[in-house]
Parts: structure tokens; C-alpha cells; sequence
């Protein structure tokens, strides 16, 4: 079965600073996709990056990378340079290549940056 | 549009009363999903569709929640018999084939049952 763990608390950001959001997970599929999606307070749901389980490469995505490290089964994404309108809740997800196909979701961690 | 579109945006209900939830995915998305979003909370998984099938229902909270999906296209997610714990956002996201695109999501229905 899928399970994704966020567990820290809400954090507050520095406007310039890079911030580190925590993202684990378990699963017996040996091929799997890693997502992170933003929502800002209005509601909407932004997909920021993704990563693969048999990429070589860590994604970058602008000012938004994924340290994966698939043995420790980590996903944490990276926000360097951190802007007012980065304020808002961020979730980690995972999707199974040989599974229900389920896009599984974590609870989330709030942030928010301060001038 | 080229979006995920869902309606209607907002619903007040009574308890008790029936409620019918409706997602327009983007077109060619074999994919579906329902999730439910209470205030304050994370996604909570509901249902997956693979075409008009659905291979993934273990989210349904009770007999009271059921959906279905026509023609690879439009979903409708019913609740009977409302409850006030049912209030909540119902989020709808559509992906294309393949395990590593990402999913795309509507603006939502916020639910509330008075």
C-alpha cells in the first residue's frame, strides 16, 4: 500500500532563502512517480515537479529542485530563493507504474514567507 | 477550456438531501480522480477511474458516496442522504496515459451542508 509522510510543522521563510519541504514514502513497486503540487490559499492545485524512480538525474524545475534518494525512499523538495507568493500549503504525491494507478497524497506542509 | 472543469463551485445543501458533484476533465485524459479536501486538511483519496472503469474505489467513505464516468469523458460524484461531516472541497484532477504525467486538477466544489 502507498503512504506518504509530511510531517513538519508550518514554517516560516525568509524572502530570499532557500527552504527544504520533507517528503517520505513506502511502496513495494519498484517503479513509481514522485510529484509536489503548491495551493495558495486561493484553493487551486499547482503541479510544481516530478521525478521518476529510475531517473538518474534529481528534477529542477526553475527555482524548484527534488533531492530524491531512493534508498532512503526521501523526495524533499527544494525552494531556492524563496518570494512572497510562495506562501502556501505544498503536498508530496506518488504514483505506482504497476499499481491501482492511485495518485496518493501526503498532508501537506504550510509555508510561509516573510518580507 | 482547456481545463478541468468542475460544477458547480459552490453548493449549500440540507442534511439529507441528495447532491450531485460534476467534473469535465481535459479532453483525452483516460484518468480521473476524486478527492475530498476538509478545511485545514490534506486530499483525501475517493475514487479513480481508467476510462469508464474503476479500478480504485477503496476511498468511497460509506454507501453513501458513489460516481460514475460516461463516455471516457464527464464524472459525476453523488452523495445521498448528506451529513454535515460531508462538508468539505471535492477536487477532480484528469491525467493523461502514462504513470509519470501529472495530474490536473479543477477549481473544485465547496460542499456545505447545513
Amino acid at each position: 500500500a502507498q503512504k506518504i509522510t509530511q510531517t513538519q510543522p508550518g514554517m516560516f521563510v525568509q524572502e530570499k532563502e532557500a527552504v527544504t519541504l520533507d517528503c517520505t514514502y513506502d511502496t513495494s513497486d519498484p517503479s513509481y512517480g514522485l510529484f509536489w503540487y503548491k495551493q495558495p490559499s486561493s484553493g487551486e492545485m499547482i503541479f510544481l515537479i516530478y521525478q521518476g524512480s529510475y531517473d538518474q538525474q534529481n528534477a529542477t524545475e526553475g527555482r524548484y529542485s527534488l533531492n530524491f534518494q531512493k534508498a532512503r525512499k526521501s523526495a524533499n523538495l527544494v525552494i531556492s530563493a524563496s518570494q512572497l507568493g510562495d506562501s502556501a500549503m505544498y503536498f508530496c504525491a506518488m504514483r505506482e507504474y504497476y499499481g491501482n494507478n492511485r495518485l496518493a497524497f501526503g498532508k501537506g506542509n504550510q509555508v510561509v514567507v516573510i518580507p | 477550456g482547456a481545463g478541468v472543469s468542475q460544477s458547480p463551485s459552490n453548493k449549500v445543501t440540507e442534511k439529507g438531501k441528495d447532491v450531485e458533484l460534476r467534473c469535465d476533465p481535459i479532453s483525452g485524459h483516460t484518468a480521473l480522480y476524486w478527492y475530498r479536501q476538509r478545511l485545514g486538511q490534506g486530499l483525501e483519496f475517493l475514487i479513480y477511474f481508467q476510462g469508464n472503469s474503476a479500478p480504485d474505489k477503496s476511498g468511497l467513505p460509506s454507501d453513501r458516496f458513489s460516481a460514475e464516468r460516461t463516455g471516457e469523458s464527464v464524472s459525476t460524484l453523488t452523495i445521498q442522504r448528506t451529513q454535515q461531516e460531508d462538508s468539505a472541497v471535492y477536487l477532480c484532477a484528469s491525467s493523461s496515459p502514462g504513470a509519470g504525467t501529472e495530474a490536473f486538477f479543477g477549481q473544485g466544489t465547496r460542499l456545505t451542508v447545513v
